[in-house]
This record gives C-alpha cells, structure tokens and sequence, in this order.
C-alpha cells in the first residue's frame, strides 16, 4: 500500500522556469489538498479537492495551479518559478473530514 | 478567523521527562482537533485526535484531550525517548473541512 506518493523529491528551478510536482494516492481517497511549508511557518493550504474534475483555492493560491482528472492524481504547477516559491510542497489525502489526513513526503523545492 | 496556537520551540528535554505541548485553538462551532508529528526528512503523520468535547486521544504514549471550556489540545506524554524527537503540529478541522495547522513545536530529547 504505497499511500500518497510525491515525485519529485528535490528539484531547482531557475527563476521563471516552470514544473509540475506530481502526487498520487491509491486509497480511492476523494478529498486532495496541496500544501507548501515554509521554515517556521507552519503549513499553509495551496489548492484542495474534494472530488475529480473539481479543485478550489486555499490560503495562498497565487502562482500555482492544479488540475483533478481522476480520483488518484492531483498535480500541482508552477508556471513561472519565483524565489518565494521555494519551500517543501506536501501533497495529503483524507477518506472524510474526520480521519485527518494522509502525507506524502514532500518535494524541496529551490528557486534560483 | 479560524487558528490555532502552539508554544514555541525548540524543546529539550533528557530521555525519560514528562512531555507537554500547549495548543490552543480559535474555532467557529466543534472542530475536529489533531496532533501530527513530522520526523526529519519525512511527511507529517497523524499522531492522534479528537472529534467532540472531552474526547481523549492516545497513540504512542502520547495523550490530549479536547477541553472545550479553554479550547485546548495540549500534548501530553509520561517518559519521553531519543525516538520521539521531530515536530510536533497542532490543528483543527474547520467547518469547510479544511485542516488549519499551527506553526509546529522542534522537540529534542536528550540520551
């Protein structure tokens, strides 16, 4: 049972540059959230999902954007990389509001 | 708006002293409330919870109960060991479902 995976693991982009951080989960879970982490900071919401072909905004939306084609995938893009947008991106998954979430193990992301 | 408020880090303790993490939360109605523990290098990991008033989650050692009179989730463990070093988040589940963390307590326990 491989949970929620997140690929990459480490990457630097240069400024302007764009990427898509991939996450995947195998639980059939319907609710995905993209979080970014910054040091001191604690996590703050990026985009959510709660079910295929519908995605919403969180906290701090500017600069990202996803996509929910199917119940497993939920990827995350960057379009044009900025130095504020290096952080460690946490892609979750939960059943039902109740259960809490399940993480991936990040991607450190780096922006040059 | 909805928030929740853990003491600042970094703690240290030596291996075998009592744990306590304070939370407090801010919250419209009941949330749901959670500790995750962050090991270095890893995701977050849900450690225990709480879904209603005097609930008392447990996992691991570790204990919080849900005290709705001082909207609190304070983190509780009796003997703490090297192993239980990582960070430690505080968080609720709001009414839109959605999980607000606190910014995260570093515990280092000492051999």
């Amino acid at each position: 049972n491989a949970g929620v995976t997140q690929t990459p693991k480490f990457r630097i982009l240069k400024i302007g540059q764009s990427m898509t951080l991939q996450c995947t989960q195998d639980m059939n879970h319907n609710y995905m959230y993209w979080y970014r982490q910054d040091p001191g900071m604690g996590l703050k919401l990026i985009y959510y999902s709660v079910g295929a072909g519908i995605t919403d905004k969180g906290e701090v939306p500017n600069g990202y954007n996803v996509s929910r084609s199917t119940t497993e995938d939920f990827p995350l893009r960057l379009e044009l990389a900025a130095p504020s947008q290096t952080s460690v991106y946490f892609c979750a998954s939960s059943l039902d509001s109740n259960y809490g979430y399940t993480f991936g193990s990040g991607t450190r992301l780096t922006v040059v | 708006g909805d928030s929740v408020t853990q003491m600042e880090g970094p703690v240290t303790l030596s291996e075998e002293a009592f744990l306590t993490i304070n939370c407090t939360y801010t919250a419209t109605g009941y949330p749901s409330l959670f500790w995750y523990v962050q090991y270095p290098g890893e995701g977050l990991q849900l450690l225990l919870k709480a879904t209603k008033a005097d609930d008392k989650g447990s996992n691991k050692g570790f204990e919080a109960t849900y005290r709705k009179e001082t909207t609190s989730f304070h983190l509780e463990k009796g003997s703490v060991q090297v192993s239980d070093s990582a960070v430690y988040f505080c968080a609720l589940m709001n009414r839109d479902d959605k999980i607000i963390f606190g910014k995260g307590t570093r515990l280092h326990i000492l051999p």
